[in-house]
């Protein structure tokens, strides 16, 4: 079936730090997702991109949508340490069952 | 804004017993799927429904049932219960297939 690799697994960094992280696949996606989970929480959406080549905005973190729709970038500037927590990808293809493929995740730490 | 809740946030159950997990939303949207979240594996999608009376299996649908009277409701059901499925379960909902989703914030299951 379809799948989503997501990179890095995990990450810790210093407060101040950008962070970038990445998910590829071997399929075509009409949209890309961008999710974050606390610990105890569901996934919260952060940035939606719906066209190839999308450079999209929300404050610190900017995403974007690759020309080839195969993978996704997102970006966080400044790190703080709210920033903490699973940062999920997520694709989805138009089709007559559509469905949401998430990738695996990238658990961000803040090295104290 | 209730947005999307699911109960029970917590619940232990026995092999073989039967349970059903409950979602519910209050946003009018037609698309709501179950997904199960395990340690590494990131979110992976039970079952699904398009609208009241429509559902669908996702990538992970073996020992789950689903029903769909309802816009509002789509409870989930393990029908004997198996340690394999001790998880954190998500219920999620969007306007249309391919909209973002709204996840509530998990029921965690463990089977003893």
């Amino acid at each position: 079936g379809q799948q989503l690799n997501q990179s890095p697994q995990s990450m810790f960094i210093q407060e101040g730090e950008d962070v970038s992280m990445n998910c590829t696949s071997s399929s075509i996606f009409n949209t890309w997702l961008w999710y974050k989970q606390d610990p105890g929480e569901g996934p919260v959406l952060l940035i939606a991109l719906y066209k190839a080549g999308e450079l999209t905005s929300n404050g610190r973190l900017t995403a974007q949508f690759g020309i080839t729709r195969k993978d996704s970038f997102l970006n966080i500037s400044a790190s703080i340490p709210s920033d903490v927590g699973i940062y999920f990808c997520a694709g989805l293809r138009y089709s007559s069952a559509s469905k949401i493929i998430f990738g695996s995740g990238t658990r961000l730490s803040i090295r104290p | 804004n209730a947005g999307v809740t699911q109960t029970p946030k917590f619940q232990v159950l026995k092999t073989g017993q039967s349970m059903t997990l409950q979602c519910a939303q209050d946003m009018n949207h037609e698309y709501m799927s179950w997904y199960r979240q395990d340690p590494g594996m990131g979110l992976r999608l039970i079952h699904y429904s398009v609208g009241a009376g429509i559902t669908d299996q996702g990538e992970v649908p073996n020992g789950y049932n689903v029903s769909r009277s309802t816009t509002e409701d789509f409870p989930l059901r393990l029908l004997s219960a198996a340690p394999s499925q001790t998880s954190v379960y998500f219920c999620a909902s969007s306007p249309a297939p391919d909209q973002p989703q709204h996840f509530g914030d998990g029921t965690r299951l463990s089977i003893l």
